[in-house]
Formats: structure tokens, C-alpha cells, sequence
């Protein structure tokens, strides 16, 4: 499977301070996909990254408080804009397989103080 | 949306027996089942999955059983060893989105 990995892999950031994830894949992927975990909890689908594209957010999740981009078939990038306390989370990004299994990058631990 | 419940939440079992966790859903549409295991600290892994069209499928100790009708999926894994330890979820999906579970936490008593 593709190696998937992720930039910074834990930060801990001020509240109303914005942070960018970066997700990179070593092969080309059809998908890629942003997921949320809150300390022990499960995962929460955040948005589809669409190559070239808008992404398109699930419900609960907005443009404005996640931008993503998507500029390529390899890489992607999250920003958790004006940061609260809350968004404290392991972010996570994944891409699909050949027959759209998913995998998952080592995720990043965000903590706003 | 999709609703998926797992259960049950937490279980423990002397090594060397089973362990079986179910996931319930509520899209028809739903047409792949795979379950991930996470450990403490870890990414979520791909361990099984299962596509509609079929009804089992297994990998050494591990195995998933689907019921399509009933509208819910089992993990079953055997002879449970110390490093089944860990969380597990179903994700049901179907348009390439997964739905993931609420967990369960399996912890194998040595």
C-alpha cells in the first residue's frame, strides 16, 4: 500500500492561531480524505480533498473553519483556522487503494491552549 | 446519514479464545465492510474487509461475516493473543466514504 505521511505530526498552538497539516502520499491516489479524532473517540469524516477542486465538507464542517486544498494526486492540506480549545484532536488524512480501501497517514496531535 | 452502532463496547477475553464484535447499520446502500484496528497512539489499520457480494471472508485468525439483510457485520478473531489488544471499528461505506463506528476496546487477558 501507498506510504502516506504527515506534517507536523503534533503541535500545540494558542486559540485564534491557524494551523496548515500537510498529507503526502509517495504514489498517485485517486482519493484523499480528512477525518477528525477527539481524544478517545472515533473518527469523524471532515471532508473529501478534490484534485483540482472545492472539497466537499461534511455536515458540521465548514470551508471557512477548514480550508483544504488539494492541488495534486499526491498531496493535500488541512487548515484548522482560528483555533479553539475544541478543535484539541488527532487529525488524520487517507487515501484509497486501487479497490478504494482505505489507508491512513500517522496523523497529527493538535493541542490549543 | 449513516447510523452505525458496534457492539459491544468494551470486552476482554482470556487469551487463546474468540472475540466477536458487531456492527449494525442503516444504508441499504452501504456495499463495503471493513474493520480497523488502532492501537494506543497508532493510525487506524486495515485489517479485514468484505465487499456485498459476498457472505465471509478470512485471513488467518482473523474473519468477517455479513449479513446484508439483517444489515450488520461481525468481526470474529481466534485464538486471541496479547497484541489483539487494541480498538476496533467498523466503517461501513459505500461512494468511498466510511462511516466509522463508535470502537470497541478488546483487551486479551494473558
Amino acid at each position: 500500500s501507498a506510504v502516506i505521511s504527515q506534517k507536523p505530526s503534533r503541535d500545540i498552538c494558542q486559540r485564534g492561531t491557524s494551523l496548515t497539516i500537510q498529507c503526502q502520499v509517495d504514489s498517485q491516489v485517486t482519493m484523499m480524505f480528512w477525518y477528525r479524532q477527539q481524544p478517545g473517540q472515533s473518527l469523524t469524516l471532515i471532508a473529501t480533498a478534490n484534485q483540482g477542486s472545492e472539497a466537499t465538507y461534511e455536515s458540521g464542517f465548514v470551508i471557512d473553519k477548514f480550508p483544504i486544498s488539494r492541488p495534486n494526486l499526491t498531496f493535500s492540506t488541512l487548515t484548522v483556522s482560528n483555533m479553539s480549545p475544541e478543535d484539541s484532536s488527532i487529525y488524520l488524512c487517507s487515501v484509497t487503494g486501487p479497490t478504494y480501501e482505505q489507508y491512513f497517514g500517522p496523523g497529527t496531535r493538535l493541542t490549543v491552549t | 446519514g449513516e447510523n452505525v452502532e458496534q457492539h459491544p463496547s468494551t470486552l476482554s477475553v482470556q487469551e487463546g479464545d474468540s472475540a466477536v464484535i458487531k456492527c449494525t447499520y442503516s444504508d441499504s446502500a452501504s456495499n463495503y465492510f471493513p474493520w480497523y484496528k488502532q492501537e494506543l497512539g497508532k493510525r487506524p489499520q486495515l485489517i479485514i474487509d468484505i465487499r456485498s457480494n459476498v457472505g465471509e471472508k478470512k485471513d488467518q485468525r482473523i474473519a468477517v461475516t455479513l449479513n446484508k439483510t439483517a444489515k450488520h457485520f461481525s468481526l470474529h478473531i481466534t485464538e486471541t493473543q496479547p497484541e489483539d489488544s487494541a480498538v476496533y471499528f467498523c466503517a461501513p461505506g459505500g461512494n468511498e466514504k466510511l462511516t466509522f463506528g463508535t470502537g470497541t476496546r478488546l483487551t486479551i487477558i494473558p
